[in-house]
């Protein structure tokens, strides 16, 4: 039962054009949602998140949505750059307080010059 | 820099041969957190530790063994691989309390012939 999803295994988008990542959910108990970005090789790092008390959150070129009755947020890379180019997770949890995440499958993205 | 550290980074063991895998951290978070991703899969969390209180996912297979000595270490003992083991295993750290993102290591991939 996979209660987060990332249905777009892939997106490819051109070097500074709009970059959006789409995640679905479907247990309405979470209240908070993040975004992590991996790069080959390494751990997922944090990179912005979202309380569902919030439907917006901007941290400089990346903005994330927050739709909670259609239980969907969605993360926009504005202007997108080849470094972001990774695969990106959706993740959700509970209670919020350094908790289980439960994660998505992953979109990797690729960046196009 | 403080940070979270796997070793090794690439595991290969043969079948039923038990295997540990290790994580350190400089954070002095009190909850570290192991999860197994397969390919094109989500990360699945498998067990967590706040301080040294264990929490055993439902689904993780007895197989898998946990422990935990002091704030810094934690070991993931695998005491019969079989070839479905193989995988990557992610550590991750947090600071409960703190409405925050856990902090990933850069994952072991395990390889089970």
């Amino acid at each position: 039962d996979q209660q987060v999803k990332q249905n777009s295994p892939s997106l490819s988008v051109q070097e500074g054009r709009i970059s959006i990542l789409n995640c679905d959910y479907t247990n309405s108990m979470f209240d908070y949602f993040l975004w992590y970005k991996k790069y080959p090789a390494e751990g997922p790092t944090f990179l912005i998140s979202i309380s569902s008390i919030k439907d917006k959150n901007e941290d400089g070129r990346f903005t994330v949505f927050l739709n909670k009755s259609a239980k969907h947020l969605s993360l926009h890379i504005v202007p997108s750059q080849p470094g972001d180019s990774a695969v990106y997770f959706c993740a959700a949890t509970v209670d919020g307080t350094a908790s289980k995440l439960t994660f998505g499958t992953g979109t990797r993205l690729q960046v196009t010059l | 820099d403080a940070m979270v550290i796997q070793n090794p980074r690439y595991q290969v063991t043969q079948f039923g041969k038990p295997v540990t895998l290790s994580c350190s951290q400089t954070l002095n978070h009190n909850v570290m957190y192991w999860y197994q991703q397969k390919s094109s899969q989500a990360p699945k969390l498998l067990f967590h530790y706040y301080d040294k209180d264990f929490n055993n996912e439902a689904d993780t297979p007895d197989n898998f063994q946990s422990r935990r000595p002091n704030t810094s270490f934690c070991f993931l003992d695998i005491r019969s691989p079989g070839l479905g083991d193989a995988a990557m295993y992610l550590c991750a750290t947090a600071r409960q309390g703190v409405r925050n993102e856990q902090f990933f290591g850069p994952g072991t991939r395990l390889t089970v012939l």
